[in-house]
Protein backbone atom coordinates (compact mmCIF):
# COMPACT_ATOMS: atom_id res chain seq x y z
CA UNK A 1 0.00 0.00 0.00
CA UNK A 2 1.29 3.79 -0.59
CA UNK A 3 2.08 5.85 2.17
CA UNK A 4 3.40 9.32 2.53
CA UNK A 5 5.40 10.13 5.49
CA UNK A 6 6.33 13.87 6.15
CA UNK A 7 9.17 14.55 8.53
CA UNK A 8 8.23 17.61 11.07
CA UNK A 9 4.77 18.59 11.60
CA UNK A 10 5.81 22.31 12.32
CA UNK A 11 8.93 24.13 10.64
CA UNK A 12 10.08 27.28 11.97
CA UNK A 13 12.65 29.47 9.96
CA UNK A 14 14.04 32.99 9.60
CA UNK A 15 12.80 35.11 6.81
CA UNK A 16 15.26 35.00 4.31
CA UNK A 17 16.47 31.69 5.38
CA UNK A 18 16.21 28.18 3.37
CA UNK A 19 13.14 26.25 3.91
CA UNK A 20 13.33 22.41 3.69
CA UNK A 21 10.54 20.52 3.90
CA UNK A 22 10.68 16.43 3.81
CA UNK A 23 9.12 14.25 2.34
CA UNK A 24 9.19 10.53 1.94
CA UNK A 25 6.50 8.05 -0.05
CA UNK A 26 6.65 4.16 -0.08
CA UNK A 27 4.80 2.76 -3.65
CA UNK A 28 5.70 -0.32 -5.38
CA UNK A 29 4.90 1.34 -8.45
CA UNK A 30 6.97 4.78 -10.01
CA UNK A 31 4.43 7.50 -8.52
CA UNK A 32 3.06 10.54 -9.76
CA UNK A 33 4.48 13.23 -6.72
CA UNK A 34 2.64 16.52 -5.22
CA UNK A 35 3.16 19.31 -3.29
CA UNK A 36 0.13 21.55 -2.28
CA UNK A 37 0.00 24.49 0.59
CA UNK A 38 -3.01 25.53 2.05
CA UNK A 39 -3.32 28.29 3.66
CA UNK A 40 -5.88 29.38 6.40
CA UNK A 41 -9.42 28.73 5.54
CA UNK A 42 -8.61 27.79 1.68
CA UNK A 43 -8.60 24.70 0.17
CA UNK A 44 -5.35 23.13 -1.60
CA UNK A 45 -3.48 24.71 -4.29
CA UNK A 46 -1.03 23.08 -6.43
CA UNK A 47 2.76 23.82 -5.86
CA UNK A 48 4.55 21.91 -8.59
CA UNK A 49 4.31 18.32 -9.05
CA UNK A 50 6.84 15.32 -10.62
CA UNK A 51 5.21 12.96 -13.00
CA UNK A 52 7.68 11.78 -15.40
CA UNK A 53 11.68 13.08 -16.56
CA UNK A 54 12.98 15.88 -15.38
CA UNK A 55 13.63 14.73 -11.42
CA UNK A 56 13.91 18.27 -10.28
CA UNK A 57 11.05 19.90 -10.16
CA UNK A 58 10.31 23.96 -10.28
CA UNK A 59 6.75 25.36 -8.91
CA UNK A 60 4.93 28.55 -8.28
CA UNK A 61 6.22 30.95 -5.75
CA UNK A 62 9.89 29.74 -5.92
CA UNK A 63 9.76 26.47 -4.68
CA UNK A 64 11.14 23.79 -5.68
CA UNK A 65 11.69 19.55 -5.06
CA UNK A 66 13.84 17.10 -6.25
CA UNK A 67 12.59 13.45 -6.97
CA UNK A 68 14.98 10.66 -5.59
CA UNK A 69 13.77 6.84 -6.22
CA UNK A 70 17.06 5.62 -4.28
CA UNK A 71 15.80 7.71 -1.58
CA UNK A 72 12.10 7.24 -2.00
CA UNK A 73 12.08 10.81 -1.08
CA UNK A 74 10.24 13.96 -2.56
CA UNK A 75 11.80 16.89 -0.58
CA UNK A 76 10.36 20.53 -1.12
CA UNK A 77 12.99 23.98 -0.96
CA UNK A 78 13.10 27.21 -1.11
CA UNK A 79 16.47 29.56 -0.82
CA UNK A 80 14.70 32.18 1.14
CA UNK A 81 11.52 32.37 2.54
CA UNK A 82 9.05 34.99 3.39
CA UNK A 83 6.73 35.87 5.35
CA UNK A 84 4.04 35.27 3.15
CA UNK A 85 5.27 31.62 2.68
CA UNK A 86 3.91 30.27 6.13
CA UNK A 87 1.09 27.83 5.37
CA UNK A 88 0.44 24.03 6.03
CA UNK A 89 2.06 22.07 3.39
CA UNK A 90 1.12 18.66 2.10
CA UNK A 91 2.62 16.32 -0.02
CA UNK A 92 1.03 13.88 -1.94
CA UNK A 93 1.51 10.66 -3.81
CA UNK A 94 -0.80 8.92 -6.54
CA UNK A 95 -0.15 5.73 -8.61
CA UNK A 96 -0.21 7.03 -12.07
CA UNK A 97 -2.33 3.79 -13.05
CA UNK A 98 -5.43 5.78 -13.27
CA UNK A 99 -6.61 5.82 -10.25
CA UNK A 100 -6.95 9.04 -9.53
CA UNK A 101 -6.53 8.85 -6.06
CA UNK A 102 -4.23 10.70 -3.85
CA UNK A 103 -2.62 9.65 -0.83
CA UNK A 104 -1.65 12.56 1.55
CA UNK A 105 0.64 12.90 4.26
CA UNK A 106 0.40 14.70 7.49
CA UNK A 107 1.31 18.32 6.64
CA UNK A 108 3.91 20.49 7.80
CA UNK A 109 3.14 23.64 9.47
CA UNK A 110 6.33 26.03 8.20
CA UNK A 111 6.56 29.29 10.55
CA UNK A 112 8.10 32.00 9.33
CA UNK A 113 9.94 34.44 12.02
CA UNK A 114 10.71 38.44 11.19
CA UNK B 1 -10.76 29.05 -16.41
CA UNK B 2 -12.75 29.97 -13.43
CA UNK B 3 -11.81 27.45 -10.88
CA UNK B 4 -13.35 24.91 -8.45
CA UNK B 5 -16.12 26.00 -6.66
CA UNK B 6 -18.13 24.94 -4.37
CA UNK B 7 -21.08 25.94 -2.09
CA UNK B 8 -21.96 26.52 0.60
CA UNK B 9 -18.46 27.40 2.07
CA UNK B 10 -20.00 27.07 5.63
CA UNK B 11 -23.16 24.89 6.96
CA UNK B 12 -24.05 23.43 10.46
CA UNK B 13 -26.09 21.02 11.10
CA UNK B 14 -27.41 18.75 14.16
CA UNK B 15 -26.63 14.94 15.23
CA UNK B 16 -29.29 13.28 12.71
CA UNK B 17 -29.49 15.09 10.23
CA UNK B 18 -28.22 14.70 6.34
CA UNK B 19 -26.75 17.39 4.32
CA UNK B 20 -25.85 18.15 0.43
CA UNK B 21 -22.62 19.69 -0.27
CA UNK B 22 -21.69 21.02 -4.10
CA UNK B 23 -19.34 21.16 -6.50
CA UNK B 24 -19.13 22.46 -10.06
CA UNK B 25 -15.05 21.46 -11.32
CA UNK B 26 -13.14 23.50 -13.99
CA UNK B 27 -14.84 23.82 -17.17
CA UNK B 28 -13.89 21.15 -19.20
CA UNK B 29 -12.61 18.59 -16.34
CA UNK B 30 -14.80 15.75 -16.15
CA UNK B 31 -13.62 13.92 -12.94
CA UNK B 32 -14.50 15.49 -9.56
CA UNK B 33 -12.70 13.62 -6.53
CA UNK B 34 -14.02 14.40 -2.66
CA UNK B 35 -11.79 14.36 0.40
CA UNK B 36 -12.55 14.94 3.94
CA UNK B 37 -10.01 17.00 6.05
CA UNK B 38 -9.87 16.41 9.67
CA UNK B 39 -7.39 17.50 12.33
CA UNK B 40 -6.89 13.98 13.71
CA UNK B 41 -7.07 11.87 10.34
CA UNK B 42 -5.97 14.43 8.20
CA UNK B 43 -6.65 14.12 4.25
CA UNK B 44 -9.12 11.27 3.67
CA UNK B 45 -9.93 10.60 -0.04
CA UNK B 46 -14.16 9.65 -0.08
CA UNK B 47 -14.57 8.86 -3.90
CA UNK B 48 -14.32 9.67 -7.46
CA UNK B 49 -16.66 10.48 -10.34
CA UNK B 50 -15.86 10.03 -14.25
CA UNK B 51 -18.77 11.09 -16.48
CA UNK B 52 -21.54 10.74 -13.94
CA UNK B 53 -20.01 7.00 -12.77
CA UNK B 54 -18.27 6.28 -9.44
CA UNK B 55 -14.62 4.92 -9.95
CA UNK B 56 -13.35 4.57 -7.25
CA UNK B 57 -14.21 5.05 -3.46
CA UNK B 58 -12.23 5.76 -0.04
CA UNK B 59 -12.87 3.77 3.49
CA UNK B 60 -16.27 5.67 4.83
CA UNK B 61 -19.31 4.28 5.96
CA UNK B 62 -22.04 4.13 3.24
CA UNK B 63 -23.78 7.78 4.78
CA UNK B 64 -21.14 9.53 2.68
CA UNK B 65 -22.37 9.28 -0.95
CA UNK B 66 -22.54 10.89 -3.73
CA UNK B 67 -23.22 11.67 -7.92
CA UNK B 68 -22.31 13.52 -10.56
CA UNK B 69 -24.22 15.07 -13.18
CA UNK B 70 -24.12 15.51 -16.92
CA UNK B 71 -22.51 18.71 -16.95
CA UNK B 72 -19.67 17.07 -14.30
CA UNK B 73 -21.08 19.32 -10.84
CA UNK B 74 -21.03 16.82 -8.34
CA UNK B 75 -22.54 16.79 -4.96
CA UNK B 76 -21.92 15.08 -1.73
CA UNK B 77 -23.96 13.45 0.85
CA UNK B 78 -23.95 13.08 4.05
CA UNK B 79 -27.11 11.24 6.07
CA UNK B 80 -27.60 10.72 9.59
CA UNK B 81 -24.58 12.90 10.79
CA UNK B 82 -22.18 12.51 13.82
CA UNK B 83 -20.38 14.91 15.80
CA UNK B 84 -17.30 13.54 14.01
CA UNK B 85 -18.27 14.68 10.57
CA UNK B 86 -16.51 17.33 11.38
CA UNK B 87 -14.43 18.28 8.67
CA UNK B 88 -13.50 20.43 5.95
CA UNK B 89 -14.74 18.79 3.03
CA UNK B 90 -12.78 19.21 -0.14
CA UNK B 91 -13.59 18.92 -4.01
CA UNK B 92 -11.11 18.54 -6.65
CA UNK B 93 -11.32 18.21 -10.31
CA UNK B 94 -8.98 16.06 -12.18
CA UNK B 95 -7.28 17.64 -15.47
CA UNK B 96 -7.84 15.96 -18.84
CA UNK B 97 -3.87 15.09 -19.29
CA UNK B 98 -2.67 11.98 -18.40
CA UNK B 99 -1.14 12.81 -15.24
CA UNK B 100 -3.09 12.32 -11.96
CA UNK B 101 -2.84 16.24 -11.29
CA UNK B 102 -5.92 17.56 -8.84
CA UNK B 103 -7.53 20.90 -8.31
CA UNK B 104 -8.67 21.95 -5.32
CA UNK B 105 -12.02 24.17 -4.36
CA UNK B 106 -11.88 26.10 -1.27
CA UNK B 107 -13.96 23.67 0.47
CA UNK B 108 -17.01 23.26 2.59
CA UNK B 109 -16.35 24.02 6.41
CA UNK B 110 -19.15 21.37 8.29
CA UNK B 111 -19.69 21.73 11.77
CA UNK B 112 -22.10 18.97 13.32
CA UNK B 113 -23.47 19.98 16.67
Amino acid sequence: AQSVTQLGSHVSVSEGALVLLRCNYSSSVPPYLFWYVQYPNQGLQLLLKYTTGATLVKGINGFEAEFKKSETSFHLTKPSAHMSDAAEYFCAVSKGDSSYKLIFGSGTRLLVRP
Amino acid sequence: KAGVTQTPRYLIKTRGQQVTLSCSPISGHRSVSWYQQTPGQGLQFLFEYFSETQRNKGNFPGRFSGRQFSNSRSEMNVSTLELGDSALYLCASRSTDSTDTQYFGPGTRLTVL
